[in-house]
């Protein structure tokens, strides 16, 4: 079984600035993928960052970028510049095909908070 | 493409009653997979299918079904309804190509039970 721990349930951060997320988990599965989500007051679930477990290079998505360490099961979303729309609730999710699917588990979440 | 597609958005049902939501995924997409997510559970795995299969099941009452037809669409049931069902539901589709299983979400049917 996987688990997903978000660490912070809410944070908040000043427009322009730069915040990092917190997100640990647990797998005894080799072959995994980790996903930041997004998801707004809107309440739709909008893909911020994916990272290959076998990829030891950090992925990046513009103003958005992860710190993956493998060995402590950690993976951070850093956010830069922050911009008001950013405001959301951030879901760290973890998948393996393990159980013959890619299931996805999530955390809790963090919700952020981007102040002018 | 379009995106993941989602009917009813909002549905009011009572206790009881039984309900079915639609998912259409993205245009070739085969895996659908269903989630429930309330405030106090949070983001819960329902079930997925592919191929017109049910791949995989969360731990959910047999109360909870779903299916998925030839055109990829999916289909969830919900009979007898109860108070706790109240929630956002939510339909990801995923390509299932060889390093690609990402999934991406519909905006959601809220159900609330009465």
């Amino acid at each position: 079984a996987q688990t997903v721990t978000q660490s912070q349930p809410e944070m908040s951060v000043q427009e322009a600035e730069t915040v990092t997320l917190s997100c640990t988990y647990d797998t005894s599965e080799n072959n995994y993928y980790l996903f930041w989500y997004k998801q707004p007051p809107s309440r739709q679930m909008i893909l911020v960052i994916r990272q290959e477990a076998y990829k030891q290079q950090n992925a990046t998505e513009n103003r958005f970028s992860v710190n993956f360490q493998k060995a402590a099961k950690s993976f951070s979303l850093k956010i830069s510049d922050s911009q008001l729309g950013d405001t959301a609730m951030y879901f760290c999710a973890s998948a393996s095909p393990g159980a013959g699917s890619y299931q996805l588990t999530f955390g809790k979440g963090t919700k952020l908070s981007v102040i002018p | 493409k379009a995106g993941v597609t989602q009917t009813p958005r909002y549905l009011i049902k009572t206790r009881g009653q039984q309900v079915t939501l639609s998912c259409s995924p993205i245009s070739g997409h085969r895996s659908v997979s269903w989630y429930q997510q309330t405030p106090g559970q949070g983001l819960q795995f329902l079930f997925e299918y592919f191929s017109e299969t049910q791949r995989n099941k969360g731990n959910f009452p047999g109360r909870f079904s779903g299916r998925q037809f030839s055109n990829s669409r999916s289909e969830m049931n919900v009979s007898t309804l109860e108070l706790g069902d109240s929630a956002l539901y939510l339909c990801a589709s995923s390509p299932t190509l060889a390093g690609d299983e990402t999934q991406y979400f519909g905006p959601g049917t809220r159900l609330l039970v009465l």
